[in-house]
């Protein structure tokens, strides 16, 4: 089992839907944790923070679940520029007081006209 | 944006040649991180370093070396380059943040192809 699940996708909808992507983890000691976007043959970028109270930034609203060890993304009101590869992060936390960050395989989402 | 740069961009290469992977960041971050990414995977970690004259073995174990001589510079070398190689070499850095610890930053990344 991966310490970070996704839905691969790819989830396909029209310009203006609302989006939620799914993500769980294993570590239940895991730290902090993210959204990053990774477009196609691109760098992994943040996206944001993810925070238990919920955070939201424009369109983008993560929720985190300790308890459950889930974490989510809504988007609303989809782009043409919103289709990317979601990527659910998990920092576990590294010797020598690093950061270990562990990666889901991401969930594609392509926006259509 | 984030000032972490990689070169090459792309590299095609033959077996057996020794290639050196370059990867710089100017700003100031402490510790720094080699992912490696094949299409459609997820990125795992192979290297890192949290200063200078530190370097230790990720997750994914891998024929590559690192070296850290100045904070600024984290070069990752294979000595006889393989098929097997082949694939996106990803560099980062970071520098904790109240409420964001564990924030890195990603090079734009090389892609490596062994013939």
């Amino acid at each position: 089992r991966k310490e970070v699940e996704q839905d691969p996708g790819p989830f396909n909808v029209p310009e203006g839907a609302t989006v939620a992507f799914n993500c769980t983890y294993s570590n239940s000691a895991s730290q902090s944790f993210f959204w990053y976007r990774q477009d196609c043959r691109k760098e992994p970028k943040l996206l944001m923070s993810v925070y238990s109270s919920g955070n939201e930034d424009g369109r983008f609203t993560a929720q985190l679940n300790r308890a459950s060890q889930y974490i989510s993304l809504l988007i609303r009101d989809s782009k043409l520029s919103d289709s990317a590869t979601y990527l659910c992060v998990v920092n576990i936390g590294g010797p020598f007081n690093t950061d270990k960050l562990i990666f889901g395989t991401g969930t594609r989402l392509q926006v259509f006209p | 944006e984030a000032d972490i740069y990689q070169t090459p961009r792309y590299l095609v290469i033959g077996t057996g040649k020794k290639i050196t992977l370059e990867c710089s960041q100017t700003m100031g971050h402490d510790k720094m991180y080699w992912y490696q990414q094949d299409p459609g995977m997820e990125l795992h970690l192979i290297h890192y370093s949290y200063g200078v004259n530190s370097t230790e073995k990720g997750d994914l174990s891998s024929e590559s070396t690192v070296s850290r001589i100045r904070t600024e510079h984290f070069p990752l070398t294979l000595e006889s380059a393989r098929p097997s190689h082949t694939s996106q070499y990803l560099c980062a850095s970071s520098e904790y943040g109240v409420g964001d610890k564990g924030t890195q930053y990603f090079g734009p990344g090389t892609r490596l192809l062994v013939l």
